[in-house]
């Protein structure tokens, strides 16, 4: 059974770092990129970025909002991604979660709520 | 950026009745290399993750009811839902995986009337 739970979410104050991790199980991760997209408290979903696998590079890709202060990382041997956020603003609050796929998510955790307020 | 946008915001649908959602892309999400739409529709209820409905703007993701149908292409694309059921009250998106930063949908609210 395919299976991606994140994990790290919490209460920050603004300007701190969080990282956030997708554990997966049940496939073989490293012949997928995965995305985290977020979703902050009653409103729609924001894609926030993507790590492909490695036969592609393993490169990335970002939202503007994650640009320059979030950055997507994998660890094939251990089947895990991570989303390492800097700098956080009380405008990333939100539910991360993390999603396998291409081009379109048939797979996605349940999600990890990150705070960031004073 | 390809911006998305739903119509309606929200509707109510008596069960049993047809529910039409529109998305307009800003752009052409049609690719003319493989001749491919790259459009999604994913379905939300509260507290849980999306779920993939269809792909490629009218591909039906295995398990998903034949009620859910996706069409359109280039610009324009429809997701019906033929006959409401109580398990379809929802939320609806639609995302174009075709330029980065790939864009979501304001998404669509669906009642039953």
């Amino acid at each position: 059974e395919v299976q991606l739970v994140e994990s790290g979410g919490g209460l920050v104050q603004p300007g701190q770092s969080l990282r956030l991790s997708c554990t997966t199980s049940g496939f073989t991760f490293g012949e997928y990129a995965v995305h985290w997209v977020r979703q902050a408290p009653g409103k729609g979903l924001e894609w926030v970025g993507l790590i492909r696998n490695k036969v592609s590079d393993g490169t990335t890709e970002y939202a503007a909002s994650a640009e320059g202060r979030f950055t997507i990382s994998r660890d094939d041997s251990i089947s895990i991604a991570y989303l390492q956020m800097n700098s956080l603003k009380t405008e990333d609050t939100a539910v991360y979660f993390c999603a396998r796929g291409s081009y379109y998510y048939a797979y996605w955790g349940q999600g990890t709520l990150v705070t960031v307020s004073s | 950026d390809i911006v998305m946008t739903q119509s309606p915001d929200s509707l109510a649908v008596s069960l049993g009745e047809r529910a039409t959602i529109k998305c307009k892309s800003s752009q052409s999400v049609l690719s003319s290399s493989n001749n491919k739409n790259y459009l999604t529709w994913y379905q939300q209820k509260p507290g849980q993750p999306p779920k993939l409905l269809i792909y490629w703007a009218s591909a039906r993701e295995s398990g998903v009811p034949d009620r859910f149908s996706g069409s359109g292409s280039g610009t324009d694309f429809t997701l019906t839902i033929s006959s409401l059921q109580a398990e379809d009250v929802a939320v609806y998106y639609c995302h174009q995986c075709y330029t980065f930063p790939w864009t979501f949908g304001q998404g669509t609210k669906v009642e039953i009337k």
